[in-house]
């Protein structure tokens, strides 16, 4: 696609529900990324993909909070047993390739309300 | 670790002036550093990107810095116009690393 589409847009959830938010990345693009803004925080990273897989998972911050990549194209960030502190915009962006030189093209996110 | 810091956190200018956002990292070893402007309720949109044997790098009315042994960078706006108002965040990718590390951002206001 022409960049980099993220769905729902915005997600309302009660508490204890799961939860899955898509990432479409811009076709072509070998290397996918997931970042988190809470409010009043800035932005953090959460994880990486290589094609399928994921090398740094070390901003996952629970296990309640997983992702996958399959086809080496759309990810989904699941998060299980949702509590309000998992509020925030959740960012997912994409670049060449892991190593390239060139920038990260992000979507426009899904915000995320846990009531 | 690597902290990145983004000054002002706020700026209100009148429409026309040109205007220089600040944005400093303590570790020096990155591999490329990215300017980004948010819109309320958006996602980033890529502004800049200098990687780190560069000096700056220019786009119509924006021109960033990088001064990586102070670590610094620089984001000079210049004529600036009321549609430039949003927040602008630095980014930086270490050497030994493929994640970007977010300062807090300058929340820009250009009134007309």
């Amino acid at each position: 696609g022409a960049g980099v589409s993220q769905s729902p847009s915005n997600k309302v959830t009660e508490k204890g529900k799961d939860v899955e938010l898509r990432c479409d990345p811009i076709s072509g693009h070998t290397a996918l990324y997931w970042y988190r803004q809470s409010l009043g925080q800035g932005l953090e990273f959460l994880i990486y993909f290589q094609g399928n897989s994921a090398p740094d998972k070390s901003g996952l911050p629970s296990d309640r909070f997983s992702a996958e990549r399959t086809g080496g194209s759309v990810s989904t960030l699941t998060i299980q047993r949702t509590q309000q502190e998992d509020s925030a915009v959740y960012l997912c962006a994409s670049s060449l390739a892991l190593s390239s030189s060139y920038g990260y093209t992000f979507g426009s996110g899904t915000r995320l309300t846990v009531v | 670790k690597q902290e990145v810091t983004q000054i002002p956190a706020a700026l209100s200018v009148p429409e026309g002036e040109n205007l220089v956002l600040n944005c400093s990292f303590t570790d020096s070893a990155i591999y490329n550093l990215q300017w980004f402007r948010q819109d309320p309720g958006k996602g980033l949109t890529s502004l800049l990107l200098i990687q780190s044997s560069q000096r700056e790098q220019t786009s119509g009315r924006l021109n960033a810095s990088l001064d990586k042994s102070s670590g610094r960078s620089t984001l000079y706006i210049a004529a600036s116009q009321p549609g430039d108002s949003a927040t602008y965040l630095c980014a930086v990718r270490m050497d030994s690393s493929y994640k970007l590390i977010f300062g807090s951002g300058t929340r820009l206001l250009v009134r007309p």
